[in-house]
């Protein structure tokens, strides 16, 4: 049981490149979502999906794109890359959203943006 | 995010004391409240959680306690070992928003 899986582990970008960061899950999970770590801010929600052809935007959702074309897989494209979005994205998902179930994360995927 | 505040940012204890990590939230209707442990180069795992519904959980040498009228939430560990160093986070708010994190150093 493979639980979530990110690719690539690490990537670097230069500006206005694009690039799609992917996540898959095998747990038949419902809900799917995008974080990313920064030093001293922790983990902020990017965006999120509570189902196959349902997404929402998270705290921080500019300069992404999302799409949930099948329960298991939810990719997160970047555009047009800027060095703000330098960091480490997580995917996370879990049986329901966010109220009472815990999430499962991968390990991540760190991105350089020059 | 601003939404969950979380202290301290580091903590340092001797092999066998006792750390405690606080969190407070802005949101009264949050009912569900984890603690995730993140190692070097890896993604959070849970730790223990706790619904608004009971004040205190155990599991072995870990604890959460929480005060609803206070909005605030604690991780308790007890005889810390080498390998509880690592950085641990609190959510709340349907985990939208997470705590900003405490490394935790337990020195031998």
């Amino acid at each position: 049981n493979a639980g979530v899986t990110q690719t690539p582990k690490f990537q670097v970008l230069k500006t206005g490149q694009s690039m799609t960061l992917q996540c898959a899950q095998d747990m038949n999970h419902e809900y799917m979502s995008w974080y990313r770590q920064d030093p001293g801010m922790g983990l902020r929600l990017i965006h999120y999906s509570v189902g196959a052809g349902i997404t929402d935007q998270g705290e921080v959702p500019n300069g992404y794109n999302v799409s949930r074309s099948t329960t298991e897989d939810f990719p997160l494209r970047l555009l047009s890359a800027a060095p703000s979005q330098t960091s480490v994205y997580f995917c996370a998902s879990s049986r329901r959203p966010g109220n009472n179930s815990p999430l499962h994360f991968g390990n991540g995927t760190r991105l350089t943006v020059t | 995010g601003e939404n969950v505040e979380q202290h301290p940012s580091t903590l340092s204890v001797q092999e066998g004391d006792s750390a405690v990590i606080k969190c407070t939230y802005s949101d009264s209707a949050s009912n569900y409240f984890p603690w995730y442990k993140q190692e070097l180069g890896k993604g959070p795992q849970l730790i223990i959680d706790i619904r608004s519904n009971v004040g205190e959980k155990k599991d072995q040498r870990i604890a959460v306690t929480l005060n609803k009228t206070a909005k605030h939430f604690s991780l308790h560990i007890t005889e810390t070992q080498p390998e509880d160093s690592a950085v641990y986070f609190c959510a709340a708010e349907k985990q939208f928003y997470f705590g900003t994190g405490t490394s935790l150093t337990v020195i031998p």
